[in-house]
């Protein structure tokens, strides 16, 4: 079972931040939270993971709370590209088991 | 560097059948993890493979079975098809390197009729 909880859908306007909240209070000590996207039925897409810190790279930022007990990621200027599944995942650090949820549905609108 | 390779892309069998999927993982990657998705249960992972051995495994009865050769190459075998098994299978390939993000494949999209 999937160890976080994401809202089901989400809209966003063109060239405006999108902020994808994840809520994962069991999370252990030794996992990291991932977040992967799908756009209409392709495999999934590597974003972003981190441990605790807040970490960014070209694709988008996370945020990490203090607690470790949920996360945001943004996507800093979202194209009508972004239009995707979204999912959050958490997972050991070494364990490739990822127990994906059903995630949250983008929308990015002209 | 090219990336994960599934083949083939659709398939249609009928039930009873058995079935055999194919993913080439990215280059120098040494584990190769399958999973199914369906509408209705979503994303679920079917096992992983390393080195030649399979070092995780879901919940999925022994239909479903897999294997890795010696140059990373990975094969899943579907036995005695049931209509429930019709799904988009797709197989990630990660790196034992410093971020074990994996790497998707398309899937290959098998119908049972």
């Amino acid at each position: 079972d999937a160890k976080t909880t994401q809202p089901p859908s989400m809209d966003c306007a063109e060239g405006r931040a999108a902020n994808l909240p994840c809520n994962h209070s069991t999370i252990s000590g030794n996992e990291y939270v991932y977040w992967y996207r799908q756009i209409h039925s392709q495999g999934p897409q590597y974003i972003i993971h981190g441990l605790k810190n807040n970490e960014t790279n070209e694709m988008a930022s996370l945020i990490i709370t203090e607690d470790r007990k949920s996360s945001t990621l943004i996507l800093p200027h979202a194209t009508l590209r972004d239009t995707a599944v979204y999912y959050c995942i958490v997972r050991a650090y070494n364990n490739n088991d990822m127990r994906f949820g059903a995630g949250t549905r983008l929308t990015v609108k002209p | 560097k090219a990336g994960v390779t599934q083949t083939p892309r659709y398939l249609i069998k009928t039930r009873g059948q058995q079935v055999t999927l194919s993913c080439s993982p990215i280059s120098g990657h040494r584990s190769v993890s399958w999973y199914q998705q369906t509408p209705g249960q979503g994303l679920q992972f079917l096992f992983e493979y390393f080195s030649e051995t399979q070092r995780n495994k879901g919940n999925f009865p022994g239909r479903f079975s897999g294997r890795q050769f010696s140059n990373s190459r990975s094969e899943m075998n579907v036995s005695t098809l049931e209509l429930g098994d019709s799904a988009l299978y797709l197989c990630a390939s990660s790196s034992q390197g410093a971020t074990y993000e994996q790497y998707f494949g398309p899937g290959t999209r098998l119908t049972v009729t």
